[in-house]
């Protein structure tokens, strides 16, 4: 029963390096979302998917983009890395998007370091 | 706007003391609560969720009541472990805005100690 993968789980980048992080869910899900999270700056949402073939800024959405590959894989691409990108990194997944369907899954993450 | 307020830690405690942390929300609608604990090194997993006002959300000991008066959501447990070491983040959810589907708190970290 894997739930929501992650990959990679570690990364170094130099700065202006590229990278995707890639996320698949199995629980038949139609919401996903990517998160970074921060020392004393909690859970932040970077971009978030509804559906199937829709996405939609979240609160820190710049330097980053997403692609809904389709309704099992969502990924984050970094086109060029910055030291302020350096954080963990969640996937998270959820059968709806609404106050009463809201049980989110998150993967293990990502610790990404830019340098 | 919508947000989530949660006592700042780190909260040491000793093992089977007593556990509150206090959680309040600004919400424009009709919100559900959640309690997620973040065990070190790993995601985040729902602990306990409340849909309604008044509705008490419990699992593995640990205790939530929706206070809609008091905009309150205080996790509670009345004997913590060493195992319940972790981070606890409050949440609430609401439908769309840049925040998307839930909002979470800063977090709070949990040192039980033997």
């Amino acid at each position: 029963n894997a739930g929501v993968t992650q990959t990679p789980k570690f990364q170094v980048l130099k700065t202006g390096q590229s990278m995707t992080l890639q996320c698949a869910q199995d629980m038949n899900h139609n919401s996903m979302y990517w998160y970074r999270q921060d020392p004393g700056m909690g859970l932040r949402l970077i971009y978030y998917s509804a559906s199937e073939g829709t996405t939609d800024k979240g609160e820190v959405p710049n330097g980053y983009n997403v692609s809904r590959l389709n309704k099992r894989e969502f990924s984050l691409r970094l086109e060029s890395a910055a030291p302020s990108q350096t954080s963990v990194y969640f996937c998270a997944s959820s059968l709806g998007f609404g106050p009463t369907n809201t049980e989110a899954f998150f993967g293990q993450g990502t610790r990404l370091t830019v340098v | 706007g919508d947000s989530v307020t949660q006592m700042e830690g780190p909260v040491t405690l000793s093992e089977e003391a007593f556990l509150t942390i206090n959680c309040t929300y600004t919400a424009t609608g009709y919100p559900s609560l959640f309690w997620y604990v973040q065990y070190p090194g790993e995601g985040l997993q729902l602990l306990l969720k409340a849909t309604k006002a008044d509705d008490k959300g419990s699992n593995k000991g640990f205790e939530a009541t929706y206070r809609k008066e008091t905009t309150s959501f205080h996790l509670e447990k009345g004997s913590v472990q060493v195992s319940d070491s972790a981070v606890y983040f409050c949440a609430l959810s609401l439908y769309g805005g840049s925040q998307g589907n839930l909002i979470f708190g800063k977090g709070t970290k949990l040192s039980v100690k033997p």
